[in-house]
């Protein structure tokens, strides 16, 4: 089962608009993540967002987490047609048996037009 | 490039049949993860070997086994394949049992006929 739920499903933008993708969570993590999935291909993670941490940035991407809300949104500023790819939020949950497990959510499909 | 390799691509064979997926990880990293993709279920977690160790299951069948070997390569073998099985089997990587980042290979898809 996943615990993370993307909204929306799918965006379709044009190139040089932002995009904005949400990731809610149902339980309490110690840090949540962003990947990014070209068409059949492996993840490559993108940012890492500690549970203590509001906001961070790292070149056109910008993740905040709101815990009070179990959410967590990924900007994508001026996105460009390579940017086209699906995108899933990760959370950390920490096991009892030491097992850090990551929980991948649903994703959210991402088309920018040129 | 993750550093991750995972042979074979592409995998087309039979219900009922048996395959050993290959894995092998970024160099120095000790934690390998597999975990299978499909359309109705989503990216799931199967299992994690650290350093030779197997550290946590996620729902892995009992159809499914792997192991991690002492030159820290995996392999995931399934058998009795069903319809159901076809998907996308990826391996990921960290170099230790943390869940901070992974690094995913490039997948390998089976397809059962």
């Amino acid at each position: 089962s996943q615990q993370g739920e993307e909204d929306p499903q799918a965006l379709s933008i044009q190139e040089g608009e932002n995009a904005t993708m949400n990731c809610s969570y149902k339980t309490s993590i110690n840090n949540l993540q962003w990947y990014r999935q070209n068409s059949g291909r492996g993840l490559v993670h993108l940012i890492l967002i500690r549970s203590n941490e509001r906001e961070k940035h790292s070149g056109r991407l910008r993740v905040t987490l709101d815990t009070s809300k179990k959410s967590s949104s990924l900007l994508i500023t001026a996105s460009r047609a390579a940017d086209t790819a699906s995108y899933f939020c990760a959370t950390r949950r920490d096991e009892n048996t030491g097992f850090q497990k990551l929980v991948f959510g649903t994703g959210t499909r991402l088309l920018v037009s040129p | 490039d993750s550093g991750v390799t995972q042979t074979p691509k592409h995998l087309i064979t039979a219900t009922g049949q048996r395959v050993t997926l290959r894995c092998s990880p970024r160099s120095g990293d000790l934690s390998v993860y597999w975990y299978q993709q499909s359309l109705d279920q989503g990216l799931q977690f199967l299992i994690q070997y650290y350093n030779g160790e197997e550290r946590a299951k996620g729902n892995i069948l009992e159809r499914f086994s792997a192991q991690q070997f002492p030159d820290l390569h995996s392999e995931l073998n399934l058998s009795s394949l069903e319809l159901g099985d076809s998907a996308l089997y990826f391996c990921a990587s960290s170099p230790g049992q943390g869940a901070d980042e992974q690094f995913f290979g490039p997948g390998t898809r089976l397809t059962v006929l």
